[in-house]
């Protein structure tokens, strides 16, 4: 069964404007973690912002926000004020710390977005 | 500080050759993970290392998968009797502890023709 869940293929923002990339999570630990992951065209992937599930606030790392609604499952990635450079792909991640895969990422399958000027 | 390396940075190969995938991790780090990402794929979870011992090595699809950390730090994945499906990007990631963020390397690609 798929964990992560990100049903937007690719997204669109006008640079300058903030971009919501959704991300549903499936499991049934209580304790986990929630990651966002950048990866540009060199392949690279570049973490940007971690939720733990017993965090209350909401993580927030510079332009980058999180959106954790527990009860939903959600952890929607916001990006403020995007810039051309925010073009790349977006995976979002789960770590299950009970699970028997032991502390493994579980990734979607990823957002395409592109920043246009 | 440099950060996870991984050797070569592309690998073509024939079908049914051996081929080894090096990684050197972010110095410190005691864990280590592989993951393959296949084409337009998030990535897939391989295998991981606390120290010198694979903790889990579930996510290897077969046998013809094993890897290696003999002295806790490099990381060998070596991949026998390559098939035309083991073409990916074999990434490599490490973290100061098992609850920490992972940092990836570039990756390798391989690709088996």
């Amino acid at each position: 069964a798929q964990k992560i869940t990100q049903t937007q293929p690719g997204m669109f923002v006008q640079e300058k404007e903030a971009v919501t990339l959704d991300c549903t999570y499936d499991t049934s630990d209580q304790s986990y973690g929630l990651f966002w992951y950048k990866q540009p065209s060199s392949g690279e992937m570049i973490f940007l912002i971690y939720q733990g599930s017993y965090d209350e606030q909401n993580a927030t790392e510079g332009r980058y926000s999180l959106n954790f609604q527990k009860a939903r499952k959600s952890a929607n990635l916001v990006i403020s004020a995007s810039q051309l450079g925010d073009s790349a792909m977006y995976f979002c991640a789960m770590r299950e710390d009970y699970s028997n895969s032991g502390y493994a990422l579980n990734f979607g399958k990823g957002t395409s977005l592109l920043v246009t000027p | 500080g440099a950060g996870v390396s991984q050797t070569p940075s592309n690998k073509v190969t024939e079908k049914g050759k051996y081929v080894e995938l090096r990684c050197d991790p972010i110095s410190g780090h005691t864990a280590l993970y592989w993951y393959r990402q296949s084409l337009g794929q998030g990535p897939e979870f391989l295998i991981y290392f606390q120290g010198t011992g694979a903790a889990d090595d579930s996510g290897l699809p077969n046998d013809r998968f094993f890897a290696v950390r003999p002295e806790g730090s490099v990381s060998t994945l070596k991949i026998q009797r390559t098939e035309r499906g083991d073409s990916a990007v074999y990434l490599c990631a490490s973290s100061f502890g098992l609850l920490n963020e992972q940092f990836f390397g570039p990756g390798t690609r391989l690709t088996v023709l």
